[in-house]
């Protein structure tokens, strides 16, 4: 079944900084991405997502790229702010009747004011 | 438009006991609903996953005993944990996928937190 793996951990930057968030899938029939922004105790918010048919898509400070040869995806925030501070998860789902979501380890962002 | 509520938000159980948490989809029909377990600062794992009218698909390692699913319309599905034991607390959160062929995107419930006793 599909893999994904999410690094760093943890994330700490300077508020104004740009922060960047990497996955990795193992299914290659994977062919949706979504990006999620979860504060302590709270529902998964969607932030951003992608198909496979596209390699970047842009939302304000918030992109993801795509490159499905490797098997990577990445979120970029810039000019990040106090309030962009959370766990980030990225997501793989390879579609189908049910599209369920296979989620990363999630990571941890602190912007620093 | 597209929300999703769980209940109740939290309770805590005395070990051994049943628990059930419901998912309702307030305003679209969902035709797939997802149920996930998220321990403190871990990821979300999915459990199961239903369709309204048919038997749940359980990922491999959950106990579809212990876990019943049941999603009996199109805007409500339920998570009873049978026989609830310490290592069952967690973080509950279901969510919802509506009909329409070309949306991808699930909308989660607000999630309830489960403490067993």
């Amino acid at each position: 079944g599909e893999n994904v793996e999410q690094h760093p951990s943890t994330l700490s930057v300077q508020e104004g900084d740009s922060a960047v968030i990497k996955c990795t899938y193992s299914d290659s029939a994977s062919n949706y991405f979504p990006w999620y922004k979860q504060e302590l105790g709270k529902r998964p918010q969607l932030i951003i997502d992608i198909r496979s048919n596209v390699g970047e898509k842009k939302d304000q400070r918030i992109a993801v790229t795509l490159n499905k040869t490797a098997k990577h995806f990445s979120l970029h925030i810039t000019e990040t702010q106090p309030e962009d501070s959370a766990v980030y998860f990225c997501a793989a789902s390879t579609g189908g009747a049910t599209n369920k979501l296979i989620f990363g380890t999630g990571t941890l962002l602190a912007v620093q004011p | 438009g597209a929300v999703v509520s769980q209940h109740p938000s939290w309770v805590i159980c005395k070990s051994g006991t049943s628990v059930k948490i419901e998912c309702r989809s307030l305003d679209f029909q969902a035709t797939t609903m997802f149920w996930y377990r998220q321990f403190p600062k871990q990821s979300l794992m999915l459990m199961a996953t239903s369709n309204e009218g048919s038997k749940a698909t359980y990922e491999q390692g959950v106990e579809k005993d212990k876990f019943l699913i049941n999603h009996a319309s199109l805007t409500l599905s339920t998570l009873t944990v049978t026989s609830a034991h310490p290592e069952d607390s967690s973080f509950y959160i279901c969510s919802a996928r509506g009909g329409t062929g070309g949306s991808r995107e699930q909308y989660f419930g607000p999630g309830t937190r489960l403490t067993v006793t």
